[in-house]
């Protein structure tokens, strides 16, 4: 079945410093990811989404590349702000019929003023 | 905010009770999908409805139902609650196309006791 797995559940950095935060996933056939920050007691926020016809996209302070050869794709935040302190989860859009997204476990990440 | 309402807020059920979830999708999408996360995992999908059809099923049993009305509210109705229920509960909406980007509500917190 459809795993989708970040390398590292924590990250700690320093206020004003990038962050980077990776993300395995096992479909090769997936065409569609999702980065999610989610704030304590609130839901999953859309930050910025690639499709597999990219290999990199850019948004505002956030860059998401996509390598498909090993399956795998990152997170970069820049000039990482306290706010910035959240779960971030990707999610792959693949699914059976398109409609479903797997999850991974998500990465906290925490900045240090 | 993303337009996607969830009520209630919170809930507090007996084993073998019965709930009601409910959400209002962002104006403009006709989709919406349900997903159960436990306390320190990603979501899962639990299903979608789109145009008042359901359309695709994780892997939950099915004392997990749902209905999608024709505004494009949904309701989610887990009967049997079972003590492993307790999570919270998203539900995200999309559109126009039932592939397109998933933007998600607050959460309803259900515990079971």
């Amino acid at each position: 079945g459809e795993s989708v797995g970040l390398h590292l559940p924590t990250l700690s950095v320093q206020e004003g410093d990038n962050s980077i935060i990776n993300c395995a996933y096992s479909n090769s056939a997936s065409d569609y990811f999702i980065w999610y920050k989610q704030e304590s007691g609130k839901g999953p926020q859309f930050i910025i989404d690639i499709r597999s016809n990219m290999d990199k996209r850019q948004g505002q302070r956030v860059t998401v590349l996509l390598n498909k050869t090993v399956k795998h794709l990152s997170l970069q935040i820049a000039a990482t702000q306290p706010g910035d302190s959240a779960v971030y989860f990707c999610a792959d859009g693949a699914g059976n019929t398109g409609n479903q997204f797997y999850f991974g476990t998500g990465t906290s990440l925490t900045v240090i003023p | 905010e993303t337009g996607v309402t969830q009520s209630p807020t919170h809930l507090i059920k007996t084993r073998g009770q019965q709930v009601t979830l409910r959400c209002s999708s962002q104006s403009g999408h006709n989709t919406v999908s349900w997903y159960q996360q436990a306390l320190g995992q990603g979501p899962q999908f639990i299903f979608q409805y789109y145009r008042e059809e359901e359309n695709g099923r994780g892997n939950f049993p099915p004392r997990f139902s749902g209905l999608q009305f024709p505004n494009y509210s949904s309701e989610l109705n887990v009967n049997a609650l079972e003590l492993d229920d307790s999570a919270l509960y998203l539900c995200a909406s999309s559109g126009p196309t039932s592939t397109d980007t998933q933007y998600f509500g607050p959460g309803t917190r259900l515990t079971v006791l």
